[in-house]
């Protein structure tokens, strides 16, 4: 399968604890993208990537999230000292800047429920 | 802030219907308009991306139209089936920058009842 892959799937937690999701985007594309759908909205832009430099980061994200792209390949989210409000789908999404970059490749998600 | 609007929110048709949903979104500083089919616990799914005002998009049963001067996209489903059920959403990008970030509508949930 040459799709954008994300783990876990699904992520149960208790309030406080952190937590650590990853995404392994399609192997060519140098963006990726992380959105965040809560219950009756649409997903939204968190922040994205290029190569290994996050070039933005909504003002969703808060202190308590950071991201990471060390080597340019796959990602990881974590969520320090989680709240209720952080129980969430997190999509991960790439793209190429190489060839219609506007076009963005989807994970299945993470579906993240803290207790 | 960019707003993006879907309606209806849901829809129940029966196997055979035609349907369609609408797309709003801001007229001004448009770049490209996308949309998605999102089966439970699937990806979602690349429909079309429509970048020109009067795109008119089509792939088997479903098709789509843009219209960029007054800021709205429909999508249209003939003669729907089961395995059309999921949820649609539309993206807009703006042409502000070269980030290419997706502000999604909240969809609208299709069921299709044999």
């Amino acid at each position: 399968d040459t799709g954008v892959s994300q783990n876990p799937r699904h992520k149960i937690t208790k309030r406080g604890q952190n937590v650590t999701f990853r995404c392994d985007p399609i192997s060519e594309h140098n963006r990726l993208y992380w959105y965040r759908q809560t219950l009756g909205q649409g997903p939204e832009f968190l922040t994205y990537f290029q190569n290994e430099a996050q070039l933005e980061k909504s003002r969703l994200l808060s202190d308590r999230f950071s991201a990471e792209r060390p080597k340019g390949s796959f990602s990881t989210l974590e969520i320090q000292r989680t709240e209720q409000g952080d129980s969430a789908m997190y999509l991960c999404a790439s793209s190429s800047t190489t060839y219609r970059g506007y076009e963005q490749y989807f994970g299945p998600g993470t579906r993240l429920t803290v207790t | 802030i960019l707003n993006v609007e879907q309606s209806p929110q849901s829809l129940h048709v029966q196997e055979g219907d035609s349907t369609n949903f609408t797309c709003s979104f801001p007229s001004s500083n448009f770049y490209a308009l996308h949309w998605y089919r999102w089966e439970t616990a699937k990806s979602p799914e690349a429909l079309f991306v429509m970048t020109l005002n009067g795109d008119e998009k089509k792939k088997g049963r479903i098709s789509a139209t843009l219209n960029t001067k007054e800021g709205y996209s429909y999508l249209y489903i003939k003669g729907s089936q089961p395995e059309d059920s999921a949820t649609y959403l539309c993206a807009f990008i703006s042409g502000g920058g070269s980030n290419y970030k997706l502000t999604f509508g909240k969809g609208t949930l299709l069921t299709v009842n044999p």
